[in-house]
């Protein structure tokens, strides 16, 4: 009962490039959440995301990050021209789908994929 | 100011101690509080949920929600060298989606 899987777990990258960062939720959850954690500091939210939606990418900066979660295959996190401030290490969540009134908070997360640009 | 607050340590204890970690928040709307557990370069799991005000055990954890005072605790009994990790709080408002909200974490440290 594999967990929530994020590729690759390590990336390095040069400044200007392009880093994609996968993740597979778990099996039976449709939500997917990123977050983005610093050196010494705590989980932020990115983006969340279901089959094909972006719900709310308030946390996402404006320019250069995008995310998608396609009908098939993994979420993508997608990080354009990066910069040295972008290395952190990004974490891939899951939750089963819930309603309003049924949603316990309850995240699970990947391992998350640790990006260092040079 | 932060939504969550949270000392960030270390606290280094000696085995068989009672650990008390604590967060503070400002966001009245907050109805859910977690506690995740994260080990060195791994994800975070999580370890205790709560609704609203109240404890919950569960072994040798305690989780306590003070809704009066913003005030979280997690409470570790008879405490293990392998409870050594970074402990985050969490928190989400109630309904909607889990767009939860961290505390910086604290470094717990346990020694035999």
């Amino acid at each position: 009962n594999a967990g929530v899987m994020q590729n690759p777990r390590h990336l390095v990258r040069r400044r200007g490039q392009e880093a994609r960062l996968r993740c597979s939720p778990m099996k039976g959850h449709s939500h997917v959440y990123w977050y983005r954690q610093l050196p010494e500091e705590g989980l932020k939210f990115m983006v969340y995301l279901q089959k094909e939606n972006i719900i709310d990418e308030s946390g996402m900066p404006k320019e250069r990050f995008s995310a998608e979660f396609p009908k098939e295959g993994p979420s993508i996190l997608r990080i354009q021209q990066v910069v040295r401030g972008d290395s952190a290490a990004y974490f891939c969540a899951s939750s089963r789908p819930t309603s309003a009134s049924q949603n316990t908070g309850e995240l699970f997360f990947g391992e998350g994929s640790r990006l260092t640009v040079l | 100011q932060k939504e969550v607050e949270q000392d960030p340590g270390p606290l280094s204890v000696p085995e068989g101690a009672i650990v008390s970690l604590n967060c503070t928040y400002s966001n009245s709307a907050f109805q859910y509080f977690m506690w995740y557990r994260q080990y060195s370069r791994k994800g975070p799991e999580l370890l205790m949920y709560t609704y609203s005000s109240g404890n919950k055990e569960d072994g040798r954890f305690t989780a306590q929600v003070d809704k009066s005072s913003k005030y979280i605790s997690l409470f570790i009994r008879d405490s293990q060298p392998s409870d050594s990790a970074t402990y985050l709080c969490a928190m989400t408002a109630s309904g909607g989606y889990n767009k939860l909200i961290f505390g910086a974490g604290t470094r717990l440290a346990v020694h035999p």
